[in-house]
């Protein structure tokens, strides 16, 4: 199985603050990295697609990086809705993966 | 926009069949281009995907769960379903189903996901 793991695990952070987490793969998986926001109580939800793709409807603040092994998360200007559990996953192999999750807390 | 609905027992006994469904509104299963998943979360944990199904009925499962899983769709109801067999206290779970879209470039991603349903296995 290709492992994922993200660091860090959790961090604390203010609005309005540029929030950066990383993600990164046991083996090379190109760009088939998929980023998801769980809220508390909340199904996931999906935020990018292939790395670095946007899904509809997701604000603009949220962008993702990287090909290969390392891959990156970041939240530009962090709002109060987005205190929440980020988690990657992979589509490169099955068994799909996903990381340990970060939680993302308010300062 | 399509919307999926999981439902099932919240409660199963340990050794008995753990059994689900996910029904699928706003879109047809049988539409091609996506598989059809089940992940689950065990309670403060992360996400464990357990297995897909094609609408033709192909599937494939999780090696850790292989054993005792089934993924069955049923195209005229639009719903697909897990069933896990042997269950003990570890697979006690909020159990999500999800679309899994496929691209052109074959890549895919989760979305969307049904809310989630809690099945606790205890006596």
């Amino acid at each position: 199985d290709i492992q994922m793991t993200q660091s860090p695990s959790s961090l604390s952070a203010s609005v309005r603050d540029r929030v950066t987490i990383t993600c990164r793969a046991s083996q090379s998986i190109s760009s088939y990295l998929n980023w998801y926001q769980q809220r508390p109580g909340k199904a996931p939800k999906l935020l990018i697609y292939a790395a670095s793709i946007l899904q509809s409807g997701v604000p603009s603040r949220f962008s993702g990086s990287g090909s290969g092994t390392d891959f990156t998360l970041t939240i530009s200007s962090l709002q109060p809705e987005d205190f929440a559990t980020y988690y990657c996953q992979q589509s490169y192999d099955t068994p799909r993966t996903f990381g340990q999750g970060t939680k993302v807390e308010i300062k | 926009q399509v919307q999926l609905q999981e439902s099932g027992p919240g409660l199963v006994k340990p050794s008995q069949t753990l059994s689900l469904t996910c029904t699928v509104s706003g879109g047809s299963i049988s539409s091609g281009g996506y598989y059809w998943s089940w992940i689950r979360q065990h309670p403060g944990k992360g996400l464990e995907w357990i297995g897909y199904i094609f609408y033709s009925g192909s599937t494939y499962y999780n090696p850790s769960l292989r054993s005792r899983v089934t993924i069955s769709v049923d195209t005229s109801k639009n719903q697909f379903s897990l069933k896990l067999s042997s269950v003990t206290a570890a697979d006690t779970a909020v159990y999500y189903c999800a679309r899994d879209q496929i691209s052109s470039a074959n890549k895919d991603w989760f979305d969307p996901w049904g809310q989630g349903t809690l099945v606790t296995v205890s006596s």
